[in-house]
């Protein structure tokens, strides 16, 4: 059974800071990784999606890269703004679209201004 | 816009209520789903719809009761919930094949029970 874990759980920092958010996943055998972000009490944004044969994925100041074999993803942005506070999520594909997403708890961020 | 809709956004009912929950989506894709997400855990995935076929069903109490008529639409039937059932339920769309295509998700109903 995939397990998503994500580091650090919470980030509070002043605007203009680069950030690096954490997932690691426990099973490497996976379609592809998304990462979402969730404002509070809304949907989830869709903001990356890695194939599995991917190594990175880029989309203006958000950068992921995925590392399959070792079960690990990482979000980094650039230049944060106060806009960017929400949380975001990570979910590896295991099973094609019949088995839906694994999610992790988040990294809750806020972005001083 | 996501292209995936949710009804009604919030919803309060009793223990003793029926209500469903509505999705639809237009974006033409195949896979639907059902999520919860309580305060303080992860979403758990509850159903899963593949050409209107269920092909998951994550332990989920008989109490929910899913339904796909047709590819753009998915409900979800609640009859004598309990207060532990109060959450954000999501829906989601993809491609749904075995390459992993990109999930979509709607709004999302709080669903509070008294």
């Amino acid at each position: 059974k995939q397990e998503v874990t994500q580091i650090p759980a919470a980030l509070s920092v002043p605007e203009g800071e680069n950030l690096v958010l954490n997932c690691s996943f426990t099973d490497s055998a996976i379609y592809n990784l998304q990462w979402f972000r969730q404002d509070p009490g809304k949907g989830l944004t869709s903001l990356l999606l890695i194939q599995s044969s991917q190594r990175e994925q880029t989309s203006g100041r958000l950068n992921a890269s995925l590392d399959k074999s070792s079960g690990r993803s990482t979000l980094y942005i650039a230049a944060s703004q106060p806009g960017d506070s929400a949380t975001y999520l990570c979910a590896p594909d295991s099973g094609g679209g019949a088995d839906g997403l694994t999610f992790g708890k988040g990294t809750h961020l806020i972005i001083q201004p | 816009e996501t292209g995936v809709t949710q009804t009604p956004r919030h919803l309060v009912m009793g223990m003793t209520n029926k209500k469903s929950l509505k999705c639809e989506q237009h974006l033409g894709h195949n896979a639907m789903y059902w999520y919860k997400q309580s305060a303080k855990k992860p979403l758990e995935l509850m159903f899963v719809y593949n050409f209107k076929e269920q092909t998951e069903n994550n332990s989920v109490p008989s109490r929910f009761s899913p339904e796909c008529p047709n590819s753009s639409h998915l409900f979800l039937h609640l009859h004598t919930l309990q207060p532990e059932d109060s959450a954000l339920y999501l829906c989601a769309s993809s491609q749904g094949d075995r390459e992993g295509y990109e999930q979509y998700f709607g709004p999302g109903t709080r669903l509070t029970v008294t």
